[in-house]
């Protein structure tokens, strides 16, 4: 098993283009999850998916950010217009209910 | 979901067994503990769970009080490569309503 795969590993964006992270999850894994990592914040939840269908969106930050899964084994986190105050780690993470989750190794996103 | 509370940072001797404790004094009946942790610049890694009873995996010990209001993750031998930041969380996962908040963790550091 690759386990959870991310792409890109790292983003430079300028300020104001759109961004769009990719993942796939655990093949199996009806839950996947996004999750952002700064120093000041820490681990932020920003929205998760339970077969493909988006069940908490609550920390998603602004309407600049949107989430989709169209499938079971694919799922965007996109970012339009990015801003510089969006530079952080972006961790996708899958599970079964009730399971550990499993994380990708991250997309470290810049915006200049 | 409850809160916990963590010493925000331990140091271990390599060799020697790490005792991370964690209070959850507002755990509810249906919420479990779990515990990660995130090597620098790697995404977290699950490292166990449980309800209500003792539990062990390869990787660590997690004991629970009859209370349920703390518990403690025991790494039995450290080495240098468990220097991370360990997370406690209690979440209720029987529902899909339930989801991991990552608070700011313990940062162990294993000493030579």
């Amino acid at each position: 098993d690759a386990g959870v795969i991310q792409s890109p590993r790292h983003e430079v964006t300028e300020m104001g283009q759109e961004v769009t992270l990719r993942c796939k999850p655990i093949s199996g894994h009806d839950y996947l999850f996004w999750y952002r990592q700064t120093m000041m914040r820490g681990l932020e939840l920003l929205i998760y998916f339970n077969n493909n269908v988006p069940i908490d969106d609550s920390g998603m930050p602004e309407d600049r950010f949107s989430a989709k899964m169209p499938n079971a084994s694919f799922s965007t986190l996109k970012i339009q217009p990015s801003e510089p105050r969006d530079s952080a780690v972006y961790f996708c993470a899958s599970s079964v209910q009730g399971g550990g989750y499993t994380f990708g190794s991250g997309t470290r996103l810049t915006v200049v | 979901d409850a809160k916990t509370t963590q010493p925000t940072s331990m140091d271990c001797a390599e060799g020697r067994a790490a005792n991370l404790p964690c209070n959850h004094s507002t755990i509810s009946g249906n919420e479990y503990v779990y515990w990660y942790r995130q090597i620098h610049s790697q995404g977290p890694q699950y490292i166990i769970h449980g309800l209500k009873n003792n539990e062990t995996n390869e990787m660590a010990s997690l004991i629970i009080t009859e209370d349920r209001k703390s518990s403690t993750l025991i790494l039995p031998h450290a080495t240098l490569r468990d220097t991370a930041v360990y997370y406690c969380i209690v979440s209720d996962r029987s529902s899909n309503t339930g989801k991991l908040i990552f608070g700011q963790g313990t940062t162990l550091q294993v000493k030579p």
